[in-house]
């Protein structure tokens, strides 16, 4: 039962538009996100996190959006850049909990 | 740099087997996390310690143990190989236990098994 969903394997956008990578969860219990990214040959890195509390949440030129009612989140990044490119996991967990629930991830290229 | 070492790096064996993955937290965590990430899939959780006791666990096979000493190295063992048991095997450690906390990922040891 995959409880975190990416169902976008791939993306592909030019440098210096916005890139959408999305992720749909089922578990209502969940209300924490976070984002991590993912260079070849290491691990994943943390990127973005967003409490259910809210409905926004920006970092440069990263900004994750999270709809509860329709348990689905998106992260924009803008504008994009080619340093950018790497396979993006979307992760969600309880706060009263551990571990963390991850999607099967979406691949970024972006574009020179 | 995550902080997290995880050794070796790469591993190949044969079906049958039994192999011995460390990883070393990150100076202070007290939680570490084993992930599994086979081709394609999403990273999927195998077991939680926390100070040294087990605290959550997820998919993992019978043939799959994990311990953490009390330096806080955790070692994840797995036996009688499958084929199906090669992926890329992470570890990961955050400070406390529940809350908001995010983990720190080590760049994993690739399993291959033949």
């Amino acid at each position: 039962d995959q409880q975190v969903k990416q169902n976008s394997p791939s993306l592909s956008v030019q440098e210096g538009r916005i890139s959408i990578l999305n992720c749909d969860y089922t578990n209502s219990m969940f209300d924490y996100f976070l984002w991590y990214k993912k260079y070849p040959a290491e691990g994943p890195t943390f990127l973005i996190s967003i409490s259910s509390i809210k409905d926004k949440n920006e970092d440069g030129r990263f900004t994750v959006f999270l709809n509860k009612s329709a348990k689905h989140l998106s992260l924009h990044i803008v504008p994009s850049q080619p340093g950018d490119s790497a396979v993006y996991f979307c992760a969600a967990k309880k706060s009263s909990g551990d571990k963390l629930t991850f999607g099967t991830g979406t691949r970024l290229a972006v574009r020179p | 740099d995550s902080g997290v070492t995880q050794t070796p790096k790469h591993l190949i064996t044969a079906t049958g087997q039994r192999v011995t993955l460390r990883c070393s937290p990150r100076s202070g965590d007290l939680s570490v996390y084993w992930y599994q990430q086979s081709l394609d899939q999403g990273l999927q959780f195998l077991i939680q310690y926390y100070n040294g006791e087990e605290r959550a666990k997820g998919n993992i096979l019978e043939r799959f143990s994990a311990q953490q000493f009390p330096d806080l190295h955790s070692e994840l063992n797995l036996s009688s190989l499958e084929l199906g048991d090669s992926a890329l095997y992470f570890c990961a450690s955050s400070l406390l236990q529940g809350g908001n906390e995010k983990l720190f990922f080590g760049s994993g040891t690739q399993l291959s098994v033949l």
